[in-house]
Parts: C-alpha cells; structure tokens; sequence
C-alpha cells in the first residue's frame, strides 16, 4: 500500500506569488491534515478536512486556505507570499475524524526568496 | 495554543549507549500520546500511541512509557546504533480536538 504522498517535493516561490501543496491520502483515508514546519519549530496544525468539510483550522492567516476533493486528496493554498511562509508543509492522513492515528507523508519544502 | 516540550535538544551517543528523551505535556484534557521517528527528507513514521496512565509500550530496542497524571512521557533506546540517528517527536492529542500539538523534537545522532 502506497503511503501519504505529496507534490511537489521542493518549490521556491517569489513574495507576492500564490502556490498549492497537494497531498494524496492513504487508500480508504477520509481524513488529510495540514501542518507547517518552521525551521527549529515543531509542525505546527492549519488545517483539517474530512469527508470534504473543513473540521479544524489552526492559527494562521486567511491567505492559508485548503480544498479536499471527492477522492480525499487535498490541495493547500496560500496567496500573496511572505518570507516567513518559508517551511515544510506536512500532510497527514487519518481513517476516521481522529487524532488516533495519523499517517505522514514526507512533506513539501517551500522556499520564499 | 498548549505547550509540548521536548529535552534534550539534540543528543550523540555513541554506537552501543543506551538513552533516554523526555516529553512533557498538559496534564488535563489529555487523549493521547504520540511518538514519532523522523529521518531527514523522509516522513515522520509513527512508533507509539499511547493512551492510558501507566502505559509502556516497546518496539525492538525502543520502549516508552506514559505519567498523564504528571504529563510526561519517556522515550528509550537500548542499544543505540547508526540507523537509529533520527529527530524524535512527539505529538498531545487533547480530547476534542482534532490536531495533534507537537514539541519541537530531539535529534539523536548515534556516532559508530
């Protein structure tokens, strides 16, 4: 069984820009989170979407928005850019609505020059 | 936002030591304990989740136990070795939420 993936592995973006993170969940997964690693921070939560529905956002800015599509895949937003957005963006996916058990993937790093 | 912390830092032991990482969380509204083995540019891959006060749980030469009452979690390696080199994290799952609050991890690194 395939894990967590997610695309693209590196990105580098300019301030201002907009990008999308995509994360594909494990088969049968309903549950992906987003979560932002700040260099010599642990991952810190943004969002959560299950069956399709926003059930969790963490303390970040309305530029952070997120989708996740009929088969559970997800797609992280964040529009006009700031340096401080640079950090791994972390994908978790989970069975059910639950902190129980949640599955990684090996996230994306973005880099705001 | 609830503090996890995490002690030490960073770590080198040499091949064949054994250690210990402490983490410390909140004491109330505690749902579980989760503890994660991170290598560079790979994904965190989970090792325990723990639940209940007084639980030990053990994979391999990796054991750790669980105080919720004092909020504290002990992570050990028997026996270090090379490919043991790895952040250690771990994540609070408070009961009605759905996100997990990580500390800030430890790295390990095991000199041959």
């Amino acid at each position: 069984d395939a894990g967590v993936t997610q695309s693209p592995t590196h990105l580098i973006k300019t301030r201002g820009q907009q990008v999308t993170l995509r994360c594909s969940p494990i088969s049968g997964h309903k549950s992906v989170s987003w979560y932002q690693q700040v260099l010599g921070q642990g991952p810190q939560f943004i969002f959560q979407y299950y069956e399709k529905e926003e059930r969790g956002r963490g303390n970040f800015p309305d530029r952070f928005s997120a989708r996740q599509f009929p088969n559970y895949s997800s797609e992280l937003n964040v529009n006009a850019l700031l340096l401080g957005d640079s950090a791994l963006y972390l994908c978790a996916s989970s069975l059910r609505l639950t902190t129980y058990e949640q599955y990684f993937g090996p996230g994306t790093r973005l880099t705001v020059t | 936002i609830l503090n996890v912390e995490q002690s030490p830092q960073s770590l080198h032991v040499q091949e064949g030591d054994s250690t210990n990482f402490t983490c410390s969380f909140p004491s109330s509204n505690f749902y579980a304990l989760h503890w994660y083995r991170w290598e560079t540019a790979k994904s965190p891959e989970a090792l325990f989740v723990m639940t209940l006060n007084g639980d030990e749980k053990k994979k391999g030469r990796i054991s750790a136990t669980l105080n919720t009452k004092e909020g504290y979690s002990y992570l050990y390696i028997k026996g270090s070795q090379p490919e043991d080199s790895a952040t250690y994290l771990c994540a609070f799952a408070a009961t009605g939420a759905n996100n997990l609050f990580f500390g800030t991890g430890t790295r390990l690194t095991v000199i041959p």
